[in-house]
Protein backbone atom coordinates (compact mmCIF):
# COMPACT_ATOMS: atom_id res chain seq x y z
CA UNK A 1 0.00 0.00 0.00
CA UNK A 2 1.34 3.71 -1.00
CA UNK A 3 1.83 5.71 2.22
CA UNK A 4 1.33 9.81 1.40
CA UNK A 5 2.41 12.02 4.24
CA UNK A 6 1.36 15.37 4.15
CA UNK A 7 2.96 18.50 5.36
CA UNK A 8 2.87 20.33 7.44
CA UNK A 9 0.40 18.86 9.75
CA UNK A 10 -0.68 22.10 10.28
CA UNK A 11 -0.36 25.72 8.60
CA UNK A 12 -1.48 29.37 9.81
CA UNK A 13 -1.64 31.70 7.54
CA UNK A 14 -3.57 35.29 7.01
CA UNK A 15 -5.69 35.96 3.99
CA UNK A 16 -4.00 37.23 1.18
CA UNK A 17 -0.47 34.95 1.93
CA UNK A 18 0.26 32.14 -0.07
CA UNK A 19 -0.37 28.35 1.06
CA UNK A 20 1.93 25.85 -0.32
CA UNK A 21 1.19 22.41 0.78
CA UNK A 22 3.07 19.20 0.62
CA UNK A 23 2.36 15.29 -0.15
CA UNK A 24 5.11 12.73 -0.59
CA UNK A 25 4.62 9.12 -1.67
CA UNK A 26 6.22 6.38 -0.23
CA UNK A 27 6.85 5.38 -3.68
CA UNK A 28 5.89 6.55 -7.26
CA UNK A 29 2.26 7.02 -7.65
CA UNK A 30 3.13 9.17 -11.40
CA UNK A 31 1.11 12.10 -12.13
CA UNK A 32 -2.01 9.76 -10.30
CA UNK A 33 -2.55 12.41 -7.59
CA UNK A 34 -5.26 14.51 -6.62
CA UNK A 35 -6.73 17.12 -3.96
CA UNK A 36 -9.53 17.51 -1.84
CA UNK A 37 -10.96 20.52 0.47
CA UNK A 38 -12.79 19.31 3.40
CA UNK A 39 -14.80 21.64 5.54
CA UNK A 40 -15.88 20.97 8.93
CA UNK A 41 -19.47 18.78 8.99
CA UNK A 42 -18.87 19.07 4.84
CA UNK A 43 -17.70 16.36 2.58
CA UNK A 44 -14.37 16.29 0.82
CA UNK A 45 -14.70 18.42 -2.83
CA UNK A 46 -12.06 18.02 -5.52
CA UNK A 47 -9.63 20.50 -6.52
CA UNK A 48 -6.86 19.04 -8.40
CA UNK A 49 -6.56 15.87 -10.41
CA UNK A 50 -3.43 14.16 -12.40
CA UNK A 51 -1.20 16.36 -9.86
CA UNK A 52 -2.26 19.85 -11.73
CA UNK A 53 -5.56 19.78 -13.47
CA UNK A 54 -8.06 22.09 -11.79
CA UNK A 55 -11.43 20.58 -11.43
CA UNK A 56 -14.50 22.24 -12.86
CA UNK A 57 -15.28 25.01 -11.14
CA UNK A 58 -12.28 25.33 -9.15
CA UNK A 59 -11.05 29.07 -9.03
CA UNK A 60 -7.60 29.81 -10.54
CA UNK A 61 -5.61 30.55 -7.13
CA UNK A 62 -5.25 26.87 -6.71
CA UNK A 63 -2.41 24.79 -8.65
CA UNK A 64 -1.14 21.52 -8.06
CA UNK A 65 2.47 20.64 -9.21
CA UNK A 66 4.56 17.77 -8.96
CA UNK A 67 5.07 13.89 -10.32
CA UNK A 68 6.88 10.29 -9.05
CA UNK A 69 6.27 10.88 -5.21
CA UNK A 70 7.01 14.62 -4.72
CA UNK A 71 3.45 16.94 -5.14
CA UNK A 72 2.72 21.01 -4.29
CA UNK A 73 -0.53 22.12 -3.49
CA UNK A 74 -0.21 25.83 -4.00
CA UNK A 75 -3.15 28.57 -2.82
CA UNK A 76 -1.96 31.75 -4.30
CA UNK A 77 -3.38 34.22 -2.48
CA UNK A 78 -5.77 33.23 0.43
CA UNK A 79 -9.39 33.76 0.66
CA UNK A 80 -11.11 33.55 3.88
CA UNK A 81 -13.44 30.21 2.63
CA UNK A 82 -9.94 28.42 1.98
CA UNK A 83 -9.38 27.81 5.72
CA UNK A 84 -10.01 23.86 5.66
CA UNK A 85 -8.63 20.67 5.56
CA UNK A 86 -7.10 19.64 2.56
CA UNK A 87 -5.99 15.75 1.45
CA UNK A 88 -4.20 13.97 -0.96
CA UNK A 89 -5.12 11.03 -2.70
CA UNK A 90 -3.22 8.42 -5.02
CA UNK A 91 -5.15 6.41 -7.54
CA UNK A 92 -1.74 4.85 -9.34
CA UNK A 93 -1.73 1.64 -7.08
CA UNK A 94 -4.07 -0.74 -5.13
CA UNK A 95 -5.95 0.33 -2.90
CA UNK A 96 -6.53 3.97 -3.51
CA UNK A 97 -4.98 5.96 -0.44
CA UNK A 98 -5.44 9.35 0.86
CA UNK A 99 -3.09 11.48 2.85
CA UNK A 100 -3.67 12.20 6.73
CA UNK A 101 -4.36 15.88 5.74
CA UNK A 102 -2.96 19.65 6.35
CA UNK A 103 -5.58 21.72 8.27
CA UNK A 104 -4.91 25.27 6.75
CA UNK A 105 -5.88 27.86 9.54
CA UNK A 106 -5.87 31.45 9.85
CA UNK A 107 -3.37 33.59 11.97
CA UNK B 1 -25.92 18.83 -10.97
CA UNK B 2 -25.36 15.64 -10.12
CA UNK B 3 -26.82 14.12 -7.00
CA UNK B 4 -25.55 11.61 -4.14
CA UNK B 5 -27.48 10.65 -1.49
CA UNK B 6 -26.56 8.75 1.25
CA UNK B 7 -28.55 7.05 3.60
CA UNK B 8 -29.33 3.69 5.67
CA UNK B 9 -26.53 4.72 8.74
CA UNK B 10 -27.25 4.22 12.34
CA UNK B 11 -26.53 3.00 15.27
CA UNK B 12 -25.79 -0.75 15.51
CA UNK B 13 -24.17 -3.38 18.32
CA UNK B 14 -20.90 -4.71 17.48
CA UNK B 15 -21.09 -7.47 15.15
CA UNK B 16 -24.31 -6.34 13.68
CA UNK B 17 -25.19 -5.25 10.16
CA UNK B 18 -25.83 -2.61 8.08
CA UNK B 19 -26.79 -1.84 4.78
CA UNK B 20 -26.01 1.85 3.08
CA UNK B 21 -27.65 2.92 0.26
CA UNK B 22 -26.27 5.72 -2.36
CA UNK B 23 -29.15 7.28 -4.55
CA UNK B 24 -27.55 8.95 -7.35
CA UNK B 25 -29.12 11.71 -10.29
CA UNK B 26 -28.39 13.80 -12.86
CA UNK B 27 -25.77 12.27 -14.44
CA UNK B 28 -25.71 8.82 -16.59
CA UNK B 29 -25.28 6.36 -14.12
CA UNK B 30 -24.29 3.04 -15.16
CA UNK B 31 -21.18 4.81 -17.41
CA UNK B 32 -19.43 5.75 -13.91
CA UNK B 33 -17.98 3.42 -11.43
CA UNK B 34 -19.07 4.06 -7.42
CA UNK B 35 -16.81 4.20 -4.58
CA UNK B 36 -17.11 4.29 -0.49
CA UNK B 37 -14.89 6.25 1.09
CA UNK B 38 -15.55 6.80 5.29
CA UNK B 39 -14.16 8.88 8.04
CA UNK B 40 -13.71 8.08 11.46
CA UNK B 41 -14.63 10.97 14.08
CA UNK B 42 -12.14 13.28 14.00
CA UNK B 43 -9.78 11.22 11.49
CA UNK B 44 -8.99 11.14 7.94
CA UNK B 45 -10.24 9.31 5.22
CA UNK B 46 -10.11 6.13 4.09
CA UNK B 47 -11.06 4.44 0.65
CA UNK B 48 -13.25 1.31 1.62
CA UNK B 49 -14.90 -0.24 -1.17
CA UNK B 50 -15.91 0.05 -4.97
CA UNK B 51 -18.33 -0.81 -7.60
CA UNK B 52 -17.16 -0.75 -11.50
CA UNK B 53 -20.05 1.10 -13.44
CA UNK B 54 -21.69 -2.53 -15.04
CA UNK B 55 -21.82 -3.86 -11.59
CA UNK B 56 -19.38 -6.82 -12.47
CA UNK B 57 -16.45 -5.75 -10.60
CA UNK B 58 -16.32 -4.95 -6.87
CA UNK B 59 -13.09 -4.01 -5.10
CA UNK B 60 -12.35 -4.20 -1.05
CA UNK B 61 -10.03 -2.99 1.34
CA UNK B 62 -8.66 -5.34 3.16
CA UNK B 63 -10.06 -4.84 6.52
CA UNK B 64 -13.45 -5.31 5.45
CA UNK B 65 -13.46 -7.68 3.08
CA UNK B 66 -15.45 -11.02 3.88
CA UNK B 67 -17.58 -8.44 5.89
CA UNK B 68 -18.65 -5.90 3.21
CA UNK B 69 -20.70 -6.47 -0.11
CA UNK B 70 -20.71 -3.73 -2.61
CA UNK B 71 -23.93 -3.85 -5.23
CA UNK B 72 -25.71 -1.98 -7.32
CA UNK B 73 -29.10 -1.89 -9.52
CA UNK B 74 -28.51 0.43 -12.26
CA UNK B 75 -32.61 0.55 -13.02
CA UNK B 76 -32.56 2.30 -9.50
CA UNK B 77 -29.53 4.44 -9.88
CA UNK B 78 -28.76 3.07 -6.37
CA UNK B 79 -25.07 1.45 -4.87
CA UNK B 80 -25.48 -0.20 -2.01
CA UNK B 81 -23.00 -1.38 0.64
CA UNK B 82 -24.17 -4.39 3.06
CA UNK B 83 -22.31 -4.31 5.99
CA UNK B 84 -22.16 -7.60 8.29
CA UNK B 85 -20.21 -8.38 11.63
CA UNK B 86 -19.46 -4.85 12.17
CA UNK B 87 -16.89 -3.76 14.74
CA UNK B 88 -16.35 -0.81 16.50
CA UNK B 89 -13.77 0.28 14.34
CA UNK B 90 -15.93 0.68 11.45
CA UNK B 91 -17.99 3.72 12.84
CA UNK B 92 -17.20 6.08 10.30
CA UNK B 93 -19.36 8.61 8.05
CA UNK B 94 -19.31 7.14 5.36
CA UNK B 95 -19.74 8.65 1.57
CA UNK B 96 -20.49 7.34 -1.80
CA UNK B 97 -18.09 9.08 -3.87
CA UNK B 98 -18.54 8.78 -7.96
CA UNK B 99 -15.10 8.09 -9.77
CA UNK B 100 -13.98 10.15 -12.39
CA UNK B 101 -12.56 7.79 -14.55
CA UNK B 102 -12.51 4.70 -12.55
CA UNK B 103 -13.19 3.45 -8.70
CA UNK B 104 -9.68 4.49 -8.28
CA UNK B 105 -10.59 7.81 -8.52
CA UNK B 106 -10.23 10.83 -8.24
CA UNK B 107 -13.44 11.03 -6.80
CA UNK B 108 -15.61 14.90 -8.47
CA UNK B 109 -19.12 14.28 -6.92
CA UNK B 110 -19.26 12.85 -3.06
CA UNK B 111 -22.92 12.78 -1.17
CA UNK B 112 -23.46 14.20 2.47
CA UNK B 113 -22.32 11.18 4.32
CA UNK B 114 -24.27 8.86 6.68
CA UNK B 115 -23.35 8.00 10.10
CA UNK B 116 -22.57 4.52 11.29
CA UNK B 117 -21.88 4.47 14.91
CA UNK B 118 -21.14 0.14 16.01
CA UNK B 119 -21.28 -0.03 20.12
CA UNK B 120 -22.73 -1.71 22.74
Amino acid sequence: EIVLTQSPVTLSLSPGERATLSCRASQSVSTYLAWYQQKPGQAPRLLIYDASNRATGIPARFSGSGSGTDFILTISSLEPEDFAVYYCQQRNNWPPTFGQGTKLEIK
Amino acid sequence: EVQLVESGGGLVQPGGSLRLSCAASRFSFRSYDISWVRQAPGKGLEWVSGISGGGGTTYYVDSVKGRFTVSRDNSLNTVYLQMNSLRAEDTAIYYCAKGQYSVYGPFDDWGQGTLVTVSS
